[in-house]
């Protein structure tokens, strides 16, 4: 199957700082991608759907002004925290899907934030 | 509505053993499940879709089974292994919309 690499695997930074995770399919180009954030045994919750060259939707209750997403190119898609606070620490998973009507999705191994 | 679970079920199983993981879909105009396993630590892996106009899809050693009827769908896991061990989320869609996950199933398996 298709790869997908997000970057860094684990990251810890202070509150009020920012934080940046890259997401980049590796083998195919990504028309849409995908950010997920999961708390520890929880499900999968979609934060924002991003296509290329376009503004990200972000979910219901997801603050598009402190989860600033940036699908520039159809490899690469960055998802930055704004001023982390301790709350937002969780595990952040991209995943990416060729075309726009493609049914699967790849996921990226996903990216452990602690903020303290 | 989307499922959001606040702890896992859990089941355990002996090396060996087939184990069937059950979830309930949300949606009755959902055409598209996938069944993920995750282990601890990392993204969700692909591991069988089937598409609604089916009620049985079988892989290697998986086998999903869908039941429109009561929105119910299983993944059955033949002979166990220790590898096996991991989350297993069930995920629906409807068209181009976006995948709803469920709550996630934590199954153990011991040697």
């Amino acid at each position: 199957g298709a790869v997908v690499s997000q970057h860094p695997s684990r990251v810890i930074c202070k509150s009020g700082t920012s934080v940046k995770i890259e997401c980049r399919s590796l083998d195919f180009q990504a028309t849409t991608m995908f950010w997920y954030r999961q708390f520890p045994k929880q499900s999968l919750m979609l934060m924002a759907t991003s296509n290329e060259g376009s503004k990200a939707t972000y979910e219901q209750g997801v603050e598009k002004d402190k989860f600033l997403i940036n699908h520039a190119s159809l490899t690469l898609s960055t998802l930055t925290v704004t001023s982390a606070h301790p709350e937002d620490s969780s595990f952040y998973i991209c995943s990416a899907r060729e075309t726009t009507v493609s049914t699967e999705a790849f996921f990226g191994q996903g990216t452990r934030l602690t903020v303290v | 509505g989307e499922s959001v679970g606040l702890h896992l079920p859990t089941l355990s199983v002996q090396e060996g053993d087939n184990s069937i993981i059950n979830c309930a879909y949300s949606n009755s105009a959902s055409d598209y499940f996938i069944w993920y396993k995750q282990e601890s630590g990392k993204g969700p892996q692909f591991i069988i879709d089937i598409r609604s106009n089916m009620d049985k899809r079988q892989g290697q050693r998986v086998t999903v089974l869908l039941n429109k009827t009561v929105k119910h769908l299983s993944l059955q896991i033949a002979a166990t292994q220790p590898g096996d061990s991991a989350v297993y989320f069930c995920a629906e869609k409807f068209g181009f919309q976006k995948l709803v996950f469920g709550t996630g199933t934590r199954l153990l398996v011991s040697p």
